[in-house]
């Protein structure tokens, strides 16, 4: 039973440019979970999907970040126009259920240039 | 405030050497996690505990629901142990909670041969 994949590990994108973040849940997971670590900082919560649904996003930025995570496929975070402050390591985790353990992703390193 | 404090931020140590990290929470919660971050690395699941005391090797995490307090316990620390520690919690079951997880800052923890 593979862990939590996300690709790619590591992502460079220019000014302006999109990145496309996926994330593979294990296998017999639903919920979805992305998350947010800064340079020298703690991790944030993002996004909580289930699968066709989001959840919950208050953690999202209101602008150029958007997530989904349908029937069929990956999960994938979206981010528009990356700007530098958007350099951070993305973790994505899955668990089967509601208030059950959460199984973490590699993450990816975004840097934006 | 955050909701869950760490401390300490930083612990350097010796070889063998016992070492106590603790965490403090200030909401309800379902469960409280134990996570190890390696440099540049994923996030591991150490512990998910709602009460008591667990043990895994050289590792226990304790949790005391009434005072809000947990701690992580290594015995016989090693250098492979050195890594960041992270404790988070998983509030209370709401209608859109689901897993998601509110971390702590998080402990370096440096073991030196």
């Amino acid at each position: 039973n593979a862990g939590v994949m996300q690709n790619p590990r590591h992502l460079v994108r220019r000014r302006g440019q999109e990145a496309r973040l996926r994330c593979s849940p294990m296998k017999g997971h639903s919920h979805v979970y992305w998350y947010r670590q800064l340079p020298e900082e703690g991790l944030k919560f993002m996004v909580y999907l289930q699968k066709e649904n989001i959840i919950d996003e208050s953690g999202m930025p209101k602008e150029r970040f958007s997530a989904e995570f349908p029937k069929e496929g990956p999960s994938i975070l979206r981010i528009q126009q990356v700007v530098r402050g958007d350099s951070a390591a993305y973790f994505c985790a899955s668990s089967p259920s509601v208030n059950t353990e959460a199984f973490f992703g590699q993450g990816t390193r975004l840097t934006v240039v | 405030k955050n909701e869950v404090e760490q401390s300490p931020q930083n612990l350097t140590a010796q070889e063998g050497e016992f070492i106590t990290i603790n965490c403090s929470y200030s909401v309800g919660i379902s469960a409280l996690h134990w996570l190890q971050q390696h440099p540049g690395g994923g996030i591991v699941s150490l512990f998910m505990l709602s009460s008591g005391k667990k043990k895994h090797g050289r590792l226990i995490a304790t949790i005391n629901i009434q005072e809000k307090h947990s701690s992580l316990h290594i015995t016989a620390s090693h250098p492979r142990d050195s890594a960041v520690y992270i404790c988070a919690v998983t509030p209370h079951p709401r209608e859109t909670s689901g897993s998601r997880l509110t971390f702590g800052e998080g402990t370096q923890l440096t073991v030196n041969p």
